[in-house]
């Protein structure tokens, strides 16, 4: 079955700190893969994607993610969090089935 | 117009109540999708729709009863609900169900009594 394991539950760290976040994904096809935000009492939005092509990806708000195919893995990087970064971080895997399948997710919260 | 409302917010209910959650979308996006979620966990996916036609029941029970009408709505009927089922009721849309990232709308609030 596939699955989404994301290793950092909850990060605290102080402004400017650099952040990275890890998820790894377990399926062997093709696969589309995600990093969603959801900010304290807002909805989930989407921060950034990828499809194929560039394994570096960027996306909004300064974040940006790298694919690595050997690895499984699709992890999350900020060169320096800001106090308005604290919000829920969800990895998500979308398999050809249509089924998305979100990690577990990870609270980070920024220290001013 | 790119964004997927819902209502109600917040919706109270006793287990022997029926009432219906609903979702809007004017994107041209022909999958929709439910979704629960408990505090601090992941959504979790209940039900997939695709040009209109249910393709994905995630073995919900039948107490909830999804009904997409057209390509821009999405209802979910809720009957003899339990306590339980108390959480936050997210819709989505993307344009198609392979490769295309869902947007997510705000959610309704849901508290079974």
């Amino acid at each position: 079955a596939q699955s989404v394991s994301q290793h950092n539950h909850h990060v605290i760290l102080s402004e400017a700190a650099s952040l990275e976040l890890g998820c790894n994904y377990s399926y062997g096809g093709t696969v589309n893969l995600f990093w969603y935000v959801q900010y304290p009492g807002q909805h989930l939005q989407l921060l950034l994607k990828y499809f194929s092509g560039d394994p570096l990806v960027k996306g909004i708000k300064g974040f940006e993610a790298e694919f690595i195919k050997s690895k499984f893995s699709f992890n999350l990087r900020k060169p320096s969090v800001q106090w308005s970064d604290t919000a829920e971080y969800f990895c998500a895997v979308n398999a050809p089935t249509g089924k998305l399948i979100f990690g577990q997710g990870t609270t980070l919260q920024v220290k001013p | 117009d790119t964004e997927v409302t819902q209502t109600p917010k917040h919706l109270v209910m006793g287990m022997t109540n029926k009432k219906s959650l609903k979702c809007e979308q004017h994107m041209g996006h022909r999958a929709m999708y439910w979704y629960k979620q408990k505090a601090k966990k992941p959504p979790e996916l209940m039900f997939v729709y695709s040009y209109e036609k249910l393709s994905i029941n995630e073995s919900v029970p039948s107490r909830f009863s999804p009904e997409c009408p057209n390509s821009s709505l999405l209802n979910l009927h809720l009957h003899a609900l339990q306590p339980e089922d108390s959480a936050l009721y997210l819709c989505a849309s993307s344009q198609g169900t392979s490769g295309f990232p869902p947007f997510f709308g705000p959610g309704t609030r849901l508290t079974v009594l």
